[in-house]
């Protein structure tokens, strides 16, 4: 069965602090997403792995393919950063499932 | 470029009538993507297209439900007719390669069906 979870669900930190995201899935997949989801709907690809860890000014995403994890960090959080953020993946049977997302909250 | 477009960004209507929602992909790529997102169910993939053709469509829900893509600059999603429990925001994106990919979402359409 196909299944996705993340953690937290909700996230209030105050700025500055370091974010961790969580997304645990169930199955064998050949790529993992994270997108960002800003308050006004839009959203934003921030990665794609298939290995290891990758980085992006202050993000930086890691996935551990044998133990069906993945982490997104925040260093140096900012009231921008407030976003839902997804996981989703494409599974061996190129399906994409998403995660309910965990929506964050920084504040200033 | 632009970006993804689409077209309209808000639709208001009523059970029964046909809707139409419109995409135009970043020039170039070759894979487009519909999703609807819901409180309920969150993101959800309908359909995706490879070079404009169907891949798979295996999350249309039902057969009120069609995409085409009748060129590589265009695409629709209609729903016909169209229930309240249609009301969602539906994306578009597009990518060069397929998921494993980074994606390019357009901005949705809000869609209400009263």
């Amino acid at each position: 069965k196909n299944e996705v979870e993340q953690s937290p669900q909700n996230l209030t930190a105050q700025e500055g602090e370091f974010i961790t995201i969580n997304c645990s899935y169930s199955v064998g997949i050949s790529a993992l997403h994270w997108l960002q989801q800003h308050p006004g709907g839009g959203i934003v690809s921030l990665f794609m792995l298939s290995s290891g860890k990758k980085k992006h000014g202050r993000l930086i995403a890691t996935i551990n393919i044998q133990e069906k994890h993945s982490s997104l960090h925040i260093t140096a959080s900012h009231p921008r950063d407030s976003a839902v953020y997804i996981c989703a993946y494409m599974n061996r049977d190129d399906k994409i499932i998403f995660g309910k997302g965990t929506r964050l909250h920084i504040l200033p | 470029d632009a970006g993804v477009i689409q077209s309209p960004r808000h639709e208001v209507t009523e059970m029964g009538q046909e809707v139409t929602l419109r995409c135009k992909p970043i020039s170039g790529h070759d894979y487009l993507f519909w999703y609807r997102q819901t409180m309920m169910r969150g993101l959800e993939l309908l359909i995706y297209f490879n070079n404009n053709v169907p891949i798979d469509d295996s999350g249309m829900p039902e057969d009120r439900f069609s995409a085409k893509m009748p060129n590589a600059s265009f695409s629709t999603l209609k729903i016909q007719p169209s229930e309240p429990r249609d009301s969602a925001v539906y994306f578009c994106a597009s990518s060069f390669v397929d998921f494993s990919n980074e994606q390019f979402f357009g901005p949705g359409t809000r869609l209400t069906v009263l």
